[in-house]
């Protein structure tokens, strides 16, 4: 597609449920970056994919948090038993290692709400 | 690990002023990137601009530019000319890039608003 993607837009669930949210990244781009941004705050790194190389999770908050990149290409981010302070936008970046082009490409984010 | 200071949460100015946010950064690399990005209300983060370590030029991009003091690991953006639509959330971000890595890292940000 021509930007980053990640669906749904929104998510209301209920405490102690789990989410899944998806991040379809722009075609051919190896890298690919989840964060967190809890309301009027910074982000907060997550987890790191990087082509076929061992992702970078020491971002992640707690073991209920976990990421998987299928392919190379589609990413998905669980959070299982969600808690009350996992209510934040979760934002999916994509970026190329060529050196002349290694910005990265935010797609517009999920906001989840626990309730 | 790599941090990013951002020390002025908010700031406000004048439209058709200029304003300077501050960004400092800590590593031990020689070869990085540094970024600033914008986040309007509407949630999308737009990069503003871009420079490479190894550049000693400072970028500049219409009327945003940087002062990027590698030895003092300072990377300010100035904003000329200031309209109402950089109203924002300015982000600094530092990128390193070794051993097949580019991780990412970002500041708090600094919020701004301009007056009319």
């Amino acid at each position: 597609g021509a930007g980053v993607s990640q669906s749904p837009s929104n998510k209301v669930t209920e405490k102690g449920k789990d989410v899944e949210l998806r991040c379809d990244p722009i075609s051919g781009h190896t890298a690919l970056y989840w964060y967190r941004q809890s309301l009027g705050q910074g982000l907060e790194f997550l987890i790191y994919f990087q082509g076929n190389s061992a992702p970078d999770k020491s971002g992640l908050p707690s073991d209920r948090f976990s990421a998987e990149r299928t392919g190379g290409s589609v990413s998905t981010l669980t959070i299982q038993r969600t808690q009350q302070e996992d209510s934040a936008v979760y934002l999916c970046a994509s970026s190329s290692r060529d050196s002349l082009n290694t910005e990265a490409f935010f797609g517009q984010g999920t906001r989840l709400t626990v309730v | 690990a790599q941090t990013v200071t951002q020390s002025q949460p908010e700031m406000s100015v004048q439209e058709a002023e200029t304003v300077t946010l501050s960004c400092t950064y800590d590593t031990s690399e020689s070869n990085y990137y540094l970024f600033w990005y914008k986040q309007p209300p509407s949630r999308q983060m737009i990069l503003v601009i871009r420079q490479e370590a190894y550049k000693q030029q400072n970028a500049t991009e219409n009327r945003f530019s940087v002062n990027f003091q590698k030895a003092a690991k300072s990377f300010s953006l100035k904003i000329s000319d200031s309209q109402l639509g950089d109203t924002a959330m300015y982000f600094c971000a530092f990128m390193k890039t070794w051993a097949g890595s580019y991780q990412l890292t970002f500041g708090k940000g600094t919020k701004l608003s301009v007056i009319p």
